[in-house]
């Protein structure tokens, strides 16, 4: 069974640095064709994904984001990090992680953690 | 790179029959899976049907997924509707080559 959870702060000021952590379980980041997502959802909006990192250490992110964004992993620790710089309070959303399958959906999500944009 | 568009909203009564399309701006619809998400509120989404017209195990027959290609677009078709079907759907794709995603804006599920 496949289970992650995020985890970080709740509350990040204007110009900070948000640092978000999926810690899961189930599979491994090793393994050929997995990846981890990340995806946030402002209240009341759609889904806007994030950024993925492959097992092989490939990082994939979105266009619109891409300058404020890196994902790492630490494979031993079955924990991925996200980082955004120079949050804004636009940026104020749940954030969820997610496994990406080998059908390339995201198969498993985690709860999701809301984080907001205020000083 | 193309954008995925939803209808914001759909409607149906209980044991009908309602379908939401997803429409590729660029490229064929046939390049890429579309998978589907259902979203209840306060929870993360859950696939409902992966690659075109798959379904994960437990999900009901009456959810079935097709892609047009005269309409460059992907539907989903939610049959015998149920009040527990009134959510959220989003679809998404899979850019292999680029290796990322794109989600549709999302289409809420009302059933009167």
């Amino acid at each position: 069974q496949i289970t992650l959870k995020e985890s970080g702060p709740t509350l990040v000021k204007p110009t900070q640095t948000l640092t978000l952590t999926c810690t899961f379980s189930g599979f491994s980041l090793s393994t050929g064709g997995v990846g981890v997502g990340w995806i946030r959802q402002p209240p009341g909006k759609a889904l806007e994904w994030l950024g993925l990192i492959y097992w092989d250490d490939d990082k994939r992110y979105s266009p619109s984001l891409k300058s404020r964004l890196t994902i790492t992993k630490d494979t031993s620790k079955n924990q991925v990090v996200l980082t955004m710089t120079n949050m804004d309070p636009v940026d104020t959303a749940t954030y969820f992680c997610a496994h990406l399958s080998r059908t390339t959906d995201f198969d498993s999500w985690g709860q999701g953690t809301l984080v907001t944009v205020s000083s | 790179n193309y954008m995925l568009t939803q209808p914001h909203s759909v409607s149906g009564s209980p044991g009908k029959t309602v379908s939401i399309s997803c429409t590729r701006s660029s490229g064929s619809i046939a390049s890429n899976y579309v998978h589907w998400y259902q979203q209840r509120p306060g929870s993360a989404p859950a696939t409902v049907i992966y690659e075109d017209n798959q379904r994960p195990s437990g999900v009901p027959a009456r959810f079935s997924g097709s892609i047009d290609s005269s309409s460059n677009s992907a539907s989903l078709t939610i049959s015998g509707l149920k009040t527990e079907d009134e959510a959220d759907y989003y679809c998404q794709s899979y850019h292999g080559s680029s290796r990322g995603v794109i989600f549709g804006g999302g289409t809420k599920l009302t059933v009167l």
